[in-house]
């Protein structure tokens, strides 16, 4: 089964402090894609960052990176310089390419930035 | 250029009553998706449609139908609402089979049913 485990449903940090939040994920396959997604209060679901399995350098987007370790099935993502906007739940997600290409989410971690 | 949008955005059923959810997207995408979101499960794919005529079951396809008649449209049809589907639901899309891979969310329709 393809699965993904966040393992910290809430963090908390200062605002223009740096967080990491954990993901780790299971597939047999070889061919996949990770995002990070991040949904305020508005519901509305926003794409943060995306990896591509057969990269091996570490994808970032302005304040965003990640921390991308395939042999350990790891994707964490790191907020440098928080903002208050950050405040949201983030979701990790994959992919396997080539198929019907639904994404398998984590539960979700509830981040909360702090003034 | 709208992206994803949904219809209604918020919706109070009676158990037993039926509705259609509907979802556009303006990117002509091939790949459309509903998922459901519970608190504390993430997001579970419902049904999905990789071209215009076809669809498919995902995770938890139970006491919902869908329909792709157009490309650009995704309907997601409850026929006999239960408490059970008291949720938000996503309507979401990616270009096609070769990517790229990152799905476009709609804004989402919270739906209650008592």
């Amino acid at each position: 089964a393809q699965t993904v485990t966040q393992s910290q449903p809430e963090m908390s940090v200062q605002e223009a402090e740096t967080v990491t939040l954990s993901c780790t994920y299971d597939t047999s396959e070889s061919n996949y894609y990770l995002f990070w997604y991040k949904q305020p209060p508005s519901r509305q679901m926003i794409l943060v960052i995306r990896q591509e399995a057969y990269k091996q350098q570490n994808a970032t987007e302005n304040r965003f990176s990640v921390n991308f370790q395939k042999a350990a099935k790891s994707f964490s993502l790191k907020i440098s310089d928080s903002q208050l906007g950050d405040t949201a739940m983030y979701f990790c997600a994959f992919t396997i390419g080539g198929s019907q290409g639904n994404l398998i989410f984590g539960k979700g971690t509830k981040l909360s930035v702090k003034p | 250029n709208a992206g994803v949008t949904q219809t209604p955005k918020f919706r109070v059923l009676k158990t037993g009553q039926s509705m259609t959810l509907l979802c556009a997207q303006d990117m002509n995408h091939e790949y459309m998706y509903w998922y459901r979101q519970d608190p504390g499960m993430g997001l579970r794919l419902i049904h999905y449609s990789v071209g215009e005529g076809t669809t498919a079951k995902g995770e938890v396809p139970d006491g919902y139908n869908v329909s792709r008649l157009k490309k650009q449209n995704f309907l997601l049809g409850l026929e006999s609402a239960a408490p059970s589907q008291t949720s938000v639901y996503f309507c979401a899309s990616r270009s096609g089979p070769l990517g790229p891979y990152e799905q476009y969310f709609g804004p989402g329709t919270r739906l209650t049913v008592t």
